[in-house]
């Protein structure tokens, strides 16, 4: 049982370069989502997704894209990486309606240089 | 405002000993629901408990329970016989059913357990 699969765990960038984290579910979830994790600032979301085809922007989009192709995946793009985007980053998924929780992957810590 | 507050960055604890951690929030939804997630040092993030706003019993989920004081928007959670696996980062989070269905996180708190 896979749950919520998010590479790479670590990376290190240089400033203005380019690189997707990947993250993909495997529990038929409509809703999915990127956070950032910064020390004392809980996580934020990035981007959201609730289904196919529809993406939203969260509270700190600026920096990063995402599309939605498949219900599985849900990847985060940087364009063009700066110091400011050194952070942990998760993924998330969940059902779509009701309440239920979300699942998290494992993280990747970024690192921009 | 802060959907989600969290007013306790760290809290020691005597091992065996319960504690409580403080979750406020901030809805105008009828309906919504509340979350504990447990960060390890590890890094991963780990389900705990869940609150409905419909419920009306306290959530417990072995020794963890959920405080729910719906009039005065708080959702705290109160672990029992700490251990030390208990160390931890804790979040609050909510989720509103009709706007969005985001998440919302808190700051966290940092738990230590002191043997």
């Amino acid at each position: 049982n896979a749950g919520v699969t998010q590479t790479p765990k670590f990376q290190v960038l240089k400033t203005g370069q380019s690189m997707t984290l990947q993250c993909a579910q495997d529990m038929n979830h409509e809703y999915m989502s990127w956070y950032r994790q910064d020390p004392g600032m809980g996580l934020r979301l990035i981007h959201y997704s609730v289904g196919a085809g529809i993406t939203d922007q969260g509270e700190v989009p600026n920096g990063y894209n995402v599309s939605r192709s498949t219900t599985e995946d849900f990847p985060l793009r940087l364009l063009s990486a700066a110091p400011s985007q050194t952070s942990v980053y998760f993924c998330a998924s969940s059902y779509g309606s009701g309440l239920s929780e979300a699942f998290f992957g494992q993280g990747t810590r970024l690192t921009v240089v | 405002a802060q959907k989600i507050t969290q007013t306790q960055p760290g809290m020691f604890v005597q091992e065996k000993e319960a504690v409580t951690l403080d979750c406020t929030y901030d809805t105008s939804d009828q309906s919504y629901g509340l979350f504990w997630y447990k960060q390890p040092s590890s890094g991963e993030m780990i389900f705990l408990i869940y609150q409905g706003s419909y419920d009306e019993q306290n959530a417990t989920e072995g020794r963890y329970s959920l405080n729910f004081q719906k009039a005065r928007k708080s959702a705290n959670l109160v672990i029992s016989a700490s251990q030390l696996g208990d160390s931890a980062m804790y979040f609050c989070a909510m989720r509103e059913e009709n706007t969005g269905n985001q998440f919302y996180f808190g700051t966290g708190t940092s738990l230590t357990v002191i043997p």
